[in-house]
């Protein structure tokens, strides 16, 4: 059974280009949540998706966007990217009706 | 106030010994409690979830949960060199829908 899946694995980016990244949730996973973690910190949430739809959001500017798909599986956007976008970006998905959550291997996006 | 804190360390403990890892949470409404391990450049890895209060074992580690003082400690038995790594503390809310808080983690190393 395959865990939480994300890719690219890293990522380096020009300061206002734009981002895509993509995770595939584990099997029977229905919502999917991103999360930004910059170095010596913990996670932040960004947002979570369940039913294809943005069901919470965290303290992020609109730059971030997201999509869930008909199969579960999830976009995180980032426009105008900003230094301060450097960071390892984790997706987590969880079982219906549960609180736990499973990270994929993140995506390390580096913004110069 | 920080939602979810920890000491960041590092916290040294001999090969052998018992790490003794603590954090406290804002929240009174939290119901849903995690330990993640997190090894260096990688993602995090849920090792604990607890809900009651109390204490919950599970081979080498326990996990402690105190309500009344918003209080949730890890404890790490027979403590060998490979559990070093940064320990991720978070809670939830009661269903899938809630978001987790993170607190910023401690970094654990165990000495020879």
């Amino acid at each position: 059974d395959a865990g939480v899946t994300q890719s690219p694995t890293h990522l380096i980016k020009t300061r206002g280009q734009q981002v895509t990244l993509r995770c595939s949730p584990k099997s029977g996973h229905d919502t999917v949540s991103w999360y930004q973690q910059a170095l010596g910190q913990g996670p932040q949430f960004i947002f979570q998706y369940y039913e294809e739809e943005e069901r919470q959001r965290g303290n992020f500017p609109d730059r971030f966007s997201g999509h869930q798909f008909p199969n579960y599986s999830s976009e995180l956007n980032v426009n105008a990217l900003l230094l301060g976008d450097s960071a390892l970006y984790l997706c987590a998905s969880s079982l219906p009706g549960y609180t736990e959550a499973f990270f994929g291997q993140g995506t390390r996006l580096t913004v110069v | 106030q920080k939602e979810v804190e920890q000491n960041s360390g590092p916290l040294s403990v001999p090969e052998g010994a018992i790490a003794s890892l603590n954090c406290t949470y804002s929240d009174r409404g939290s119901q849903s409690f995690f330990w993640y391990r997190q090894y260096s450049g990688k993602s995090p890895e849920l090792i604990m979830s607890i809900y009651s209060n109390g204490d919950k074992e599970d081979g080498r580690f326990t996990a402690q949960l105190n309500k009344a003082s918003q209080y949730v400690s890890l404890l790490i038995r027979d403590s060998q060199p490979s559990d070093s790594a940064t320990y991720l503390c978070a809670v939830s809310g009661y269903s899938s829908a809630s978001k987790i808080i993170f607190g910023s983690g401690t970094r654990l190393s165990i000495r020879p």
